[in-house]
């Protein structure tokens, strides 16, 4: 069974922190793929990047950078020099090899204050 | 990127009624669209798996009987929540898969998403 695990319920922050929300998972698949997700008062959610078992490099796109180590089953999402945009639950999400049905974390609710 | 819309995007009904939830792909053909509930303050649950002409995969504690899915075109899928109860208010948000790119991933993208309040 698949399984993800945010350990952080709540963040709290001041604007201009960096901030790192921890997402840990737990597959059987060799194939898989990892997902984060932003969703904000209104509900959509909002994708912001996927990444495949067989891509271990990191990536950064603006402010946002994601760590992804294998070995600790981990996916880590940091914020850098956060916003009060950036105030949202953010899920970390695993999908079985064909790119199917997710299973979601709990969410980590991020407050960013100015 | 691919769009996915809901409809409606809220709606409050009374006891015992039935609601119709609507999903679809509007610029791509999904074969495969999923069906998710979110309690406030809470995570994502699949409830289900839609496929296009065939009966819906129900995940387990799902009752299938009270939550009628049917996927009828390649870009229409729809939840009826029948004889809705205040339990069942949530947030209901469906997702469409599309059709494998270069023989490798499937993309999934989300609807909106659509709040149901039960009297």
């Amino acid at each position: 069974a698949q399984k993800v695990t945010q350990a952080q319920t709540e963040i709290s922050v001041v604007e201009k922190e960096d901030v790192t929300l921890d997402c840990v998972y737990e597959t059987r698949d060799t194939t898989y793929y990892l997902f984060w997700y932003k969703q904000p008062p209104s509900g959509e959610l909002v994708f912001l990047i996927r990444r495949n078992s067989f891509d271990e490099q990191n990536e950064i796109s603006g402010r946002y950078s994601w760590n992804f180590q294998k070995s600790t089953s981990s996916f880590n999402f940091t914020i850098t020099a956060s916003q009060v945009v950036d105030s949202a639950v953010y899920f970390c999400a695993l999908s079985e090899s064909s790119g199917g049905k997710s299973t979601f974390g709990d969410g980590t609710t991020l407050t960013v204050k100015p | 990127g691919a769009v996915v819309s809901q409809h409606p995007s809220w709606v409050i009904c009374k006891s015992g009624t039935s609601v119709k939830i609507e999903c679809r792909s509007l610029d791509f053909q999904a074969t495969t669209m999923f069906w998710y509930r979110q309690f406030p303050k809470q995570s994502l649950m699949l409830m289900a798996t839609s496929n296009e002409g065939s009966k819906a995969t129900y995940e387990q504690g799902v009752e299938k009987d009270k939550f009628l899915i049917n996927h009828a075109s390649l870009t229409l899928s729809t939840l009826t929540v029948t004889s809705a109860h205040p339990e069942d208010s949530s947030f209901y948000i469906c997702s469409a898969q599309t059709l494998p790119r270069n023989g490798v991933y499937n993309e999934q993208f989300f609807g909106p998403g659509t709040r149901l309040t039960v009297l």
